[in-house]
């Protein structure tokens, strides 16, 4: 059974404080790992697609790096407007055509 | 632009009641369908999903079915609600070969069984 575990569950951070949110995986053949960003009351954002181990993506103060059994969201520098959920989900290969959720971190951050 | 709906926002319904859901998906042709399920403490939970008209895969057994009687209308239907069922309901869908644009997301149903 695939599985999706991120850490930590929520995080509060000052405005310009950098980190990193963490999604570690167990997928039977990945055929790509998602970053979504939510906000209350709405649905999930699409941010990233990450297919292989070694591939980084970067959007604005967001990068996504992967690795073979964990990815990692690394916030640079942020803002009160980066306050949301943050989730990862997982596709695997010749499984049902739909996406694996972790729960999410729920990140803050204070001016 | 593709576009995808989802009505409407907020629902309160009695225990035993119906339920009909609509989601509908605009500016793409044969797109794969799905309905998600986000409670309280829980991951998004994959509820069904279907590749074309007519075509529904079930991910749990559960109160719930799901109909596609349009290539991009996908209905989300329970004949009498329990209170399990409350939650938030959200229809996504995406194109195969276009991974890169991810799952794109409704703006989600919350419902709420009383």
């Amino acid at each position: 059974e695939d599985q999706v575990t991120q850490s930590p569950e929520a995080l509060r951070l000052q405005e310009g404080e950098s980190s990193s949110l963490n999604c570690s995986y167990t997928v039977s053949g990945l055929r790509g790992l998602f970053w979504y960003r939510q906000d209350p009351g709405k649905g999930p954002e699409f941010l990233f697609t990450l297919y292989s181990a070694g591939e980084e993506k970067e959007k604005e103060r967001l990068k996504a790096t992967l690795t073979k059994k964990e990815s990692f969201l690394h916030i640079t520098a942020p803002k009160p407007e980066d306050s949301a959920t943050y989730l990862c989900a997982v596709q695997a290969r010749g499984g049902a055509d739909g996406l694996t959720f972790g729960k999410g971190t729920h990140l803050i951050i204070q001016p | 632009s593709q576009t995808i709906h989802q009505w409407p926002a907020t629902l309160v319904q009695p225990v035993g009641s119906p339920l009909s859901l609509e989601c509908t998906v605009e500016g793409t042709s044969n797109p794969n369908l799905y309905w998600y399920r986000q409670a309280a403490g829980r991951g998004l939970q994959l509820l069904f999903y279907s590749v074309g008209i007519g075509q529904i895969s079930s991910e749990v057994p559960q109160n719930l079915s799901a109909s596609r009687p349009q290539d991009r209308q996908f209905i989300l239907s329970s004949k009498k609600l329990l209170l399990s069922d409350s939650g938030f309901y959200l229809c996504a869908w995406s194109v195969t070969g276009l991974a890169n644009y991810g799952y794109t997301f409704g703006s989600g149903t919350r419902l709420t069984v009383v």
